[in-house]
């Protein structure tokens, strides 16, 4: 799988946007781009996905740069529900892959 | 709609022991795959399992060993324990191979 690489840690503060990005500039043409994102005692959870076009949906919102080298996880108006680690993760459904594979994602804090 | 659920919460064994974990996958997912996540790392990938046969596995040894039942719910067995096998076990529920996974609450593991 193609390699992501991600802030280890980012602040925001409450009711504001935060902009999570996550580079993979050695993205193949069929990978899509997943974004979870694992709250505190839980497992992860499914926030958002791409190809080429930007995404949105009740969640977050999902940039994609033109060259499909980057990309950014918009939350566009954080709480304090929103803290958690933040997983960019590339998958190509017609890979013989399985998994989705983890990297160290981003630890989002949100600041009252 | 249930979601993915995971028994028991936590767990506390000795070396050398032997562990069953079990995972209810959400009503129409007929795979599941199960990570170990250690603590302040992402998940790592265990195996997946579609329709009762295994369809994929990480570089873990076969004393981890899993089964796949009718209904789609799914175990996850581990001979041997040692003591690095300490961690949160999570499995995650997909309605075919490719799609988004969907994550339970995972079961935490001490071997003591």
């Amino acid at each position: 799988d193609a390699k992501t690489t991600q802030p280890n840690s980012m602040e925001s503060n409450e009711e504001e946007p935060v902009h999570l990005p996550c580079n993979h500039s050695t993205i193949s043409g069929t990978d899509y781009i997943h974004w979870y994102r694992q709250l505190p005692s839980q497992g992860p959870e499914y926030v958002i996905h791409g190809l080429t076009s930007n995404v949105n949906n009740r969640m977050a919102s999902l940039a994609i740069a033109e060259d499909r080298k980057s990309s950014t996880l918009i939350l566009h108006r954080a709480t304090l529900r929103d803290a958690a680690v933040y997983y960019c993760i590339l998958r190509d459904p017609s890979g013989s892959a399985r998994q989705l594979t983890f990297g160290s994602g981003t630890q989002l804090t949100v600041l009252p | 709609e249930t979601g993915v659920t995971q028994s028991p919460t936590h767990l506390i064994k000795t070396r050398g022991q032997q562990v069953t974990l079990r995972c209810s996958s959400q009503s129409g997912h007929n795979t599941v795959s199960w990570y170990q996540q250690a603590l302040g790392q992402g998940p790592q990938f265990i195996f997946q399992y579609y329709r009762e046969e295994e369809n994929g596995r990480g570089n873990f040894p076969p004393r981890f060993s899993g089964l796949q039942f009718p209904n789609y719910s799914s175990e996850l067995n581990v001979n041997a324990l040692e003591l690095d096998d300490s961690a949160l076990y999570l499995c995650a529920s997909s309605p075919d191979i490719q799609e988004t996974q969907y994550f339970g609450p995972g079961t935490r593991l001490l071997v003591l």
